[in-house]
């Protein structure tokens, strides 16, 4: 059975730039949620995508934007980057989608802002 | 509103038991975690409680819930070097999925 999965690993970019990450979701999984995490701090919320539709969204501007495909896959898109977008984003991967239901993580990509 | 609290750091010898604690203030939540993260890498699930649940025991690990006061702890028994990771509480909210985190914390397990 793969694990969630997330590309690149890394990546640089400066400000005003545009970005897109990736994750694969675990095999059989059908739900997939975003989190942001700063250095030393939690990770925070940022959306959750649900049978490609959006199921859910955190405290975050208009240019933090998702896609989900029919293969359950997911995108990450940040437009007009920001020096403090700089972070760990993270990909959670869930069997059933909604509330209560289990998350696995993957690796995460490194983003930073210059 | 929606809060996690943890305490930042613990340090123990190896073979102690640790014991990390977490308060929340979601009285709806139904189900809480404890996940765990190595340097550089993702989160890593642990375990965790449903909340009609007071105690829950897996290999090493034992959860209690304190529902009243809404508070969880972590308690990692005979605690090894490899245990040495940042530790985070989380909460699920509502029927978004969305799970809210603690700032974690960092247990250090001393030789």
């Amino acid at each position: 059975e793969t694990g969630v999965t997330q590309s690149p690993t890394h990546l640089i970019k400066t400000r005003g730039q545009q970005v897109t990450l990736r994750c694969s979701s675990q095999s059989g999984h059908n739900t997939v949620s975003w989190y942001q995490q700063a250095l030393g701090q939690g990770p925070q919320f940022i959306f959750q995508y649900y049978r490609e539709e959006e199921n859910g969204r955190g405290n975050f501007p208009p240019r933090f934007s998702g896609l989900q495909f029919p293969n359950y896959s997911s995108e990450l898109n940040v437009n007009a980057l920001e020096l403090d977008d700089s972070a760990l984003y993270l990909c959670a991967s869930s069997p059933r989608g909604g509330g209560a239901d289990t998350q696995y993580f993957g690796p995460g990509t490194r983003l930073t802002v210059l | 509103g929606e809060d996690v609290e943890q305490s930042l750091f613990l340090s123990v010898r190896e073979g102690d038991s640790s014991v990390i604690n977490c308060t929340y203030t979601d009285s709806s939540s139904t189900y809480l975690y404890w996940y765990k993260q190595e340097p550089g890498a993702g989160l890593q699930l642990l375990t965790y409680i449903f909340s009609n649940m007071d105690m829950k025991q897996d290999q090493r690990l034992t959860v209690l819930l304190n529902k009243k006061d809404k508070h969880l702890s972590l308690r990692i028994a005979d605690t090894q070097t490899g245990d040495s990771a940042i530790y985070f509480c989380a909460e699920s909210s509502g029927n978004t999925g969305k799970l809210i985190f603690g700032q974690g914390t960092t247990l250090q397990v001393k030789p």
